[in-house]
């Protein structure tokens, strides 16, 4: 069965902070694809990054970066200078062979 | 290039009734997948419709089904209705394979409360 953890439920920051968002996954297939979405209040989850299992290319997107380690099946999201408008929860999933597993999901805060 | 589209945006609908929920996908999208999202549950994947045929299937009665069209817009119909069925449901469209290594894009979803 796959799995999803993200530990941290809530988080709250001010304003240019950093902030890392952990996501821990587990499955037996050697093929996998992890994906981070963002939900604001709205409520439409908006794609932000995908990394299949076979590239562990750190990626970097302007103040995003992210940090895939198979070695502890992590797939960690960190923003840099945080800002107001980054408010939301953000979930990592992970897909494969028609089956889709999401996190519970991270809700942060970037307080003024 | 158009989002994906979702109708309607909220719903009321009283125990024991039907609803039936609408999805366009991005242009040229083939696959649609349907998910429930509730704070108790979190987001759970309902099914998947690739070339009009259900491809897979999440860990629901068979209340909820669901059909896709040959322009690939799909609906799903969850019917005899329960207090538990209030929840945000959303869905996705990929270019091709779906939930197997495609990108999926989010609706905006569709609100149900079940009184």
């Amino acid at each position: 069965a796959q799995k999803v953890t993200q530990a941290q439920t809530e988080i709250s920051v001010v304003e240019k902070e950093d902030v890392t968002l952990d996501c821990v996954y587990e499955t037996r297939d050697t093929t996998y694809y992890l994906f981070w979405y963002k939900q604001p209040p709205s409520g439409e989850l908006v794609f932000l990054i995908r990394r299949n299992s076979f590239d562990e290319q750190n990626e970097i997107s302007g103040r995003y970066s992210w940090n895939f380690q198979k070695s502890t099946s992590s797939f960690n999201f960190t923003i840099t200078a945080s800002q107001v408008v980054d408010s939301a929860v953000y979930f990592c999933a992970l897909f494969n062979a028609g089956k889709s597993t999401f996190g519970d999901g991270t809700t942060l805060t970037v307080k003024p | 290039k158009a989002g994906v589209t979702q109708t309607p945006r909220y719903l009321i609908k009283t125990r024991g009734q039907q609803v039936t929920l609408s999805c366009s996908p991005i242009s040229g999208h083939r696959s649609v997948s349907w998910y429930q999202q509730t704070p108790g549950q979190g987001l759970q994947f309902l099914f998947e419709y690739f070339s009009e045929t259900q491809r897979n299937k999440g860990n629901f009665p068979g209340r909820f089904s669901g059909r896709q069209f040959s322009n690939s817009r799909s609906e799903m119909n969850v019917s005899t209705l329960e207090l538990g069925d209030s929840a945000l449901y959303l869905c996705a469209s990929s270019l091709e394979q779906g939930a197997r290594s495609e990108t999926q894009y989010f609706g905006p979803g569709t609100r149900l409360l079940v009184l």
